[in-house]
């Protein structure tokens, strides 16, 4: 089946830095990619939809000037956290479709954040 | 009202049992539904697609009840590695590929 990879699958940060989150379709182009982040114990709330070559679509709620969205090509999306903070602490988990005429995505392994 | 509301247990099942899920979701407009299944600290993976008709994948049954807004999940024979978070999770037509999940539900079984 198709493959989605994520980098890194963990990160430790400092409190102000910033940390970027790559998601690559390793077997397909990805016109769409997701990106979701889950606390512990609730469920994966979804913080953007990626298309490549144009700007992100973001959820209400989600501040696009901290959560940077890049998908320069189709198989690749990046995510940068920026300026995190310890609330920032959370499962960042990346899908791709390889439609848009399809409701199947693959996701990657996620990436856990930890602010300190 | 959240787009789909599931029961969030947990669980706790013997070995050989059967257990089901339940699941609702509030769009009357939604379009594809199905199950995933996340181990702790793991991405989602999809166990099945549920259909209006009702599908049967080995020891896991899954059924659609379009009126009442329904999902449910059997799992027969509970094994082991059943073990994990199920999560329903529907789409609609007006948003093509965007996932609705619900909260999970945790599901233990013991030896």
């Amino acid at each position: 089946g198709a493959v989605v990879s994520q980098h890194p699958s963990w990160v430790i940060c400092k409190s102000g830095t910033s940390v970027k989150i790559e998601c690559r379709s390793l077997d397909f182009q990805a016109t769409t990619m997701f990106w979701y982040r889950q606390f512990p114990k609730q469920s994966l709330m979804l913080m953007a939809t990626s298309n490549e070559g144009s700007k992100a679509t973001y959820e209400q709620g989600v501040e696009k000037d901290k959560f940077l969205i890049n998908h320069a090509s189709l198989t690749l999306s990046t995510l940068t956290v920026t300026s995190a903070h310890p609330e920032d602490s959370s499962f960042y988990i990346c899908s791709a479709s390889i439609q848009t005429v399809t409701d199947t995505q693959y996701f990657g392994p996620g990436t856990r954040l930890t602010v300190l | 009202r959240k787009e789909v509301e599931q029961d969030p247990g947990p669980f706790n099942v013997p070995e050989g049992a059967t257990v089901a899920f339940n699941c609702t979701y509030s769009n009357s407009a939604s379009q594809s539904f199905f199950w995933y299944r996340q181990d702790c600290r793991k991405e989602p993976k999809l166990l099945m697609s549920v259909y209006s008709s009702g599908n049967e994948d080995g020891r896991f049954t899954a059924q659609l009840n379009r009126a009442s807004q329904y999902i449910s999940l059997l799992i027969r024979d509970s094994k082991l590695s059943d073990s994990a978070t199920y999560l329903c999770v529907v789409t609609r037509g007006s948003t093509l590929g965007r996932l609705y999940f619900g909260r999970g539900t945790q599901l233990t079984v013991w030896p």
